[in-house]
């Protein structure tokens, strides 16, 4: 089974840094990785796929990079409402998926 | 627009069972694969179940493998969850989630949930 590992856990900045998310895989999984951001009392909502893909409706400041077992989802210019926690998850080709611990992003 | 509303939840006894509900409407329910997956309470997510859109193929998470059941109705336009011999472990919210046409168990929407609850 594929396990991904999030760091850090939490991420604590304040408005108009750079939040930089990590996801490593336990193994090489191309492009089909999603980062999915879930506030409080909410479910989780698509914000990329296939590594790199925006979802729809989803600004320019969020950006997924990375191929293999190293993926970086990073956050430009951190506005107040992009306080959540970030997960990354596997899909695809396995009949099974796969999510990461996740990355609590603060804004202070 | 796409609504996927999740019904069903509820307390029960460990050893228990439950039956989940969600009733999806906006989209050719028929056309798309569909998941369950829950988030115990103050953790992170965790895949449960799937469904092809013809309801020929199921798929299973180990932990749950042999004690739930997924179905879809698709005249009804309904997914179901069948939960048998409940375990604490099994506490959480259980969300389905559309997935993508293209791409096996990625989720491009998901309902608000439904609370199970497991505990004597």
């Amino acid at each position: 089974e594929i396990v991904l590992t999030q760091s850090p856990g939490t991420l604590s900045l304040s408005p108009g840094e750079r939040a930089t998310l990590s996801c490593r895989a336990t193994q090489s999984i191309s492009n089909y990785l999603a980062w999915y951001q879930q506030k409080p009392g909410r479910a989780p909502r698509l914000l990329i796929y296939g590594a790199s893909t925006r979802a729809t409706g989803i600004p320019d400041r969020f950006t997924g990079s990375g191929s293999g077992t190293d993926f970086t989802l990073t956050i430009r210019t951190l506005e107040p409402e992009d306080s959540a926690v970030y997960y990354c998850q596997h899909y695809g080709r396995s009949p099974t998926s796969t999510f990461g611990l996740g990355t609590k992003v603060e804004i202070k | 627009e796409v609504q996927l509303l999740e019904s069903g939840g509820d307390l029960v006894q460990p050893g228990g069972s439950l039956r989940l509900s969600c009733a999806a409407s906006g989209f050719t329910f028929s056309t798309y694969a569909m998941s369950w997956v829950r988030q115990a309470p103050g953790k992170g997510l965790e895949w449960v179940s799937d469904i092809s859109g013809n309801g020929t193929t199921t798929s299973y998470a180990d932990s749950v493998k042999g004690r739930f059941t997924i179905s879809r109705d698709n005249s009804r336009n309904t997914l179901s969850l069948q939960m048998s011999s409940l375990r604490v472990e099994d506490t959480a919210i259980y969300y389905c989630a559309k997935e993508n046409y293209y791409d096996a168990r990625r989720f491009d929407q998901w309902g608000q949930g439904t609370l199970v609850t497991v505990s004597s």
